[in-house]
């Protein structure tokens, strides 16, 4: 089965760079969320779209930017790195607004920022 | 924001046996959900409970709602080295997702 698709895999990127993540969710999903998950910690909540609207937004700095696209992937961008933005980013993808579905993660993007 | 609580944030048990993790909320929870994070990997859905005093069952793990649905707990019979890794409770029902912190379970072979 299709699962969620994020690119890259990997990213380095020095501070004060510009970087973006791009998330490709499983066919027919219509909602996409961005996780960001740092060592040892929980992931925490960045933001999310419904049918290409903003749903609902967390924890994101305003250093970052995010928007889903009219065929349903996400992209997540981010300017001005800092070293704390060195983390793994999850997108995660259901159906339906809101969380009364499971969510399906990519297999994630691991950021260093150097 | 609310987030449920988890306990224990690790747990390290000899295989063969069992292992329990609960979560916790001051609140009434819509649905919870239980989710696995293996080393390096992603988190991995397991479960959702939505009814009052739920008990659902996947071979050697038993998942249970509260009656007062402010509370869950999985527990894993007689683990096996496969088990390790982290696994999170979330707090559904809303436009998004709220994990719990986890519990960090390794299993000593």
């Amino acid at each position: 089965a299709a699962g969620v698709i994020q690119s890259p895999r990997h990213l380095i990127k020095e501070k004060r760079e510009t970087a973006t993540l791009k998330c490709y969710p499983i066919p027919r999903h219509d909602t996409v969320y961005w996780y960001q998950q740092g060592p040892g910690q929980d992931p925490q909540f960045l933001i999310s779209f419904y049918e290409k609207m903003q749903s609902d937004k967390g924890s994101i700095p305003d250093r970052f930017s995010a928007q889903q696209f009219s065929d349903y992937h996400s992209e997540l961008n981010m300017s001005s790195l800092e070293l704390g933005d060195s983390a793994l980013y999850f997108c995660a993808s259901n159906v339906g607004t809101g969380s009364n579905s499971p969510l399906h993660f990519g297999n994630g993007t691991r950021l260093t920022v150097t | 924001g609310q987030q449920v609580m988890q306990i224990p944030q690790y747990q390290h048990v000899q295989e063969g046996e069992d292992f329990t993790t609960y979560c916790n909320s001051s609140t009434t929870l819509s649905n919870i959900q239980w989710y696995k994070q293996r080393p390096g990997g992603h988190p991995v859905f397991l479960i959702q409970l939505v009814k009052s005093g739920e008990v659902k069952k996947q071979k050697r793990l038993t998942f249970q709602f509260g009656e007062a649905k402010k509370n869950s707990s999985l527990h894993i019979t007689a683990t096996q080295t496969t088990d390790v890794g982290t696994y999170f409770c979330a707090q559904g029902g809303s436009e998004k997702l709220v994990f719990g912190k986890g519990t960090k379970l390794t299993v000593n072979p």
